[in-house]
């Protein structure tokens, strides 16, 4: 199975600050008929189901604000908010969707600092 | 666009099995992958297997097969999640999952989600 290894578990930013999670997955994900990578990322909040932000690694899902950045390829990934907002304090995960038996990092959860 | 509507809230005792539905409306039920995703209090997410109905195609988690059976009646757009020998270890919202059917093995990412199911298993 493929193992992913988010880092950090939770960081504190300021208000208009970057933040920036990692994800490392134990295997390549990248997709050969389109030369992307199987990646993607999702928003929790609270009493909520996660919601799709990103997709082959760096397309924003429909919606999703530009100051989500996906990045990344093969098995080094990254999610990038580049001016943080009140309302992006969640919990951020990444998924593989590479193999059938798809799996999803740990977490890292966001706060204000 | 699909949306996915799921069963209530359960209360089990440790050893019997639970059965989650997930109601998909809006879509055609054929042309979509359902998956069952799990997260038990204050934890990350756990994918547990997954279905095409159109094919009745299934793919579970190793670390729950043989407890885990997803099934789907196509003539009601529903999809069940079956999880069988419950501890507490079991107790977690339930999710179910979906994306298009991309003609491949491996699902698209997850754009629909429905509310989750929570399944207490406490004696």
């Amino acid at each position: 199975d493929i193992v992913l290894t988010q880092s950090p578990d939770s960081l504190a930013v300021s208000l208009g600050e970057r933040a920036t999670i990692n994800c490392k997955s134990s295997r390549n994900v990248l997709f050969g008929s389109n030369s992307k990578s199987n990646l993607a990322w999702y928003q929790q909040k609270p009493g909520q189901p996660p919601k799709l932000l990103v997709y082959w690694a760096s397309t924003r899902e429909s919606g999703v604000p530009d100051r989500f950045t996906g990045g990344g390829s093969g098995t080094d990934f990254t999610l990038t908010i580049s001016s943080l907002q009140p309302e992006d304090v969640a919990v951020y995960y990444c998924q593989q969707y590479f193999s059938p038996s798809v799996s999803f990092g740990g977490g890292t959860r966001v706060e204000i600092k | 666009q699909v949306q996915l509507v799921q069963s209530g809230a359960e209360v089990k005792k440790p050893g019997s099995s639970v059965k989650v539905s997930c109601k998909a409306s809006g879509g055609p039920f054929s042309n979509y992958v359902f998956n069952w995703v799990r997260q038990a209090p204050g934890q990350g997410l756990e994918w547990m297997g997954g279905i095409i109905p159109i094919f009745g195609t299934k793919n579970y988690a190793q670390r729950f097969q043989g407890r885990v059976t997803i099934s789907a009646a196509t003539s009601s757009s529903t999809v069940y999640m079956e999880l069988s020998s419950l501890t507490s270890e079991d107790t977690a919202v339930y999710f179910c999952a979906s994306s298009l059917y991309n003609g491949y093995d491996s699902p698209d990412p997850f754009d629909i989600w429905g509310q989750g199911t929570m399944v207490t298993v406490s004696s």
